[in-house]
């Protein structure tokens, strides 16, 4: 059971906004920033957003974050079936000294 | 351009040892605090352990305290993972990363496989 919660799944239609929340406590979302990663199969997790909301060169502005108490979400906007892949949240634990990672979602464009 | 390279995945017998080791290159790696993160067959990320720049602290996940130890060579580029009384849930693909926490400097590598069997 991982410390940050995620929806299992998302989908969504080319062209649509996709939400994903990533939903922790006080020690973790609450008090240190939050990463986003896209991540294919076979392939090295890749950086979408940094520090809550920061993104990275080269990342479309399609993908946006999000901060709120103990909560995260990332956005997709004008979805693309290049996007259907794994997404995790991730931030560092005070309480248990330690990196923590949310779930994961897969998302499916349909 | 940034490479990390890991390397010392294989099959092992629980209860066995292996030693992982990932050597860097395109970033200052002395500067760099290193993080190990695996990913179980059909299992989301799992962070595993990270180690200071210096190598002077370390943490670790609860999964894996006490029977894993991380370490770096400053002088080599190279961080390692020493994973001792390996159990059949520690099967994954471990990579190894320089997380880009506050910056947008975050690399990994490909991935090195662990199967305990």
């Amino acid at each position: 059971q991982s410390v940050l919660t995620q929806p299992p799944s998302a989908s969504g239609t080319p062209g649509q906004t996709v939400t994903i929340s990533c939903s922790g406590g006080r020690s973790n979302i609450g008090s240190n920033s939050v990463n986003w990663y896209q991540h294919l199969p076979g392939t090295a997790p890749k950086l979408l957003i940094y520090s809550d909301n920061q993104r990275p060169s080269g990342v479309p502005d399609r993908f946006s974050g999000s901060t709120s108490g103990n909560s995260a979400a990332l956005a997709i906007s004008g979805l693309q079936s290049e996007d259907e892949a794994d997404y995790y949240c991730t931030t560092w634990d005070g309480s248990l000294s330690g990196r923590v990672f949310g779930g994961g979602t897969k998302l499916t464009v349909l | 351009e940034v490479q990390l390279l890991e390397s010392g995945g294989g099959l092992i017998q629980p209860g066995g040892s292996l030693r992982l080791s990932c050597t860097v290159s395109g970033f200052t790696f002395s500067d760099s605090g290193m993080t190990w993160v695996r990913q179980a067959p059909g299992k989301g990320l799992e962070w595993v352990s990270v180690i200071s720049k210096k190598g002077d602290v370390t943490n670790y996940a609860k999964s894996v305290k006490g029977r894993f130890t991380i370490s770096r060579d400053n002088s080599k580029n190279t961080v390692f993972l020493q994973m001792n009384s390996l159990r059949d849930e520690d099967t994954a693909k471990y990579y190894c990363a320089k997380l880009g926490v506050v910056d947008p400097h975050d690399y990994w590598g490909q991935g090195t496989l662990v199967t305990v069997s």
